[in-house]
């Protein structure tokens, strides 16, 4: 069955703490990996997108990593900061045909505080 | 450039009545999707249009639920009627394009329709 999995469901960290979030998947033919973060009363907002060859991608404070042989994703936060108060969804893309289909983790809610 | 617009933002309706979210994609993109998001969970793929066509309906209750993207632009989707479970955020999404061109195809999304089933 495909399935992607997040873990924690929920984080509270002080600004300017680290964290990462985690994402396990079990999908196949695997196409690529997105990390969306997802305002509170808005739409989800791609963060970074990496195929099974790549291994990691950054994008500002956010880091993302993939290990396609144990199907292991995280996203790291660096110096959190209040807006980074959202939650944070997985989505993996099962490859191939006009059908192209795209399987969202549940999310992790990271609530920052000061 | 644009996002992707929805209306209206939030809706609150009793169960049995009936409802319509409206969607504009980004302009030029082909590819059309509807999803459903539960309190607390993941979207849900509701339907995926390429153009005016459909792709893949194959989680929508069709037997209440009902869109369509006439001249591969706008597209409504309905419920009718409604019942308390659908109680949920309609997340609007474009593309591009669909298929096998698409491993680096963002989905942009809308802000969402909250809807309220009483």
């Amino acid at each position: 069955k495909n399935q992607v999995e997040q873990s924690p469901q929920s984080l509270i960290i002080l600004e300017g703490k680290n964290c990462t979030l985690q994402c396990n998947y079990t999908v196949s033919p695997f196409s690529n990996l997105r990390w969306y973060k997802q305002d509170t009363g808005r739409g989800p907002v791609s963060l970074t997108i990496m195929t099974f060859s790549e291994n990691t991608k950054s994008n500002g404070r956010y880091t993302a990593t993939l290990d396609a042989d144990t199907k292991q994703s995280s996203l790291h936060i660096t110096a959190s900061q209040l807006s980074d108060s959202a939650s944070y969804i997985c989505v993996v893309t099962i490859y191939g045909g006009a059908t192209n289909k795209l399987i969202f983790g549940t999310g992790t809610l990271l609530a920052v505080q000061p | 450039e644009a996002g992707v617009a929805q209306s209206p933002r939030y809706k609150i309706i009793e169960k049995r009545q009936s409802v319509a979210f409206w969607c504009n994609p980004i302009s030029g993109h082909a590819t059309l999707y509807w999803y459903q998001q539960i309190l607390g969970q993941g979207p849900k793929l509701l339907i995926q249009f390429q153009n005016n066509g459909v792709v893949d309906d194959s989680q929508l209750p069709k037997d209440r639920f009902s869109a369509e993207r006439l001249k591969g632009v706008d597209s409504t989707l309905k419920i009718q009627p409604a019942k308390l479970e659908d109680s949920a955020v309609y997340l609007c999404a474009s593309t591009i394009r669909g298929g096998d061109y698409s491993s680096y195809n963002e989905q942009f999304f809308g802000p969402g329709t909250r809807l309220t089933v009483l």
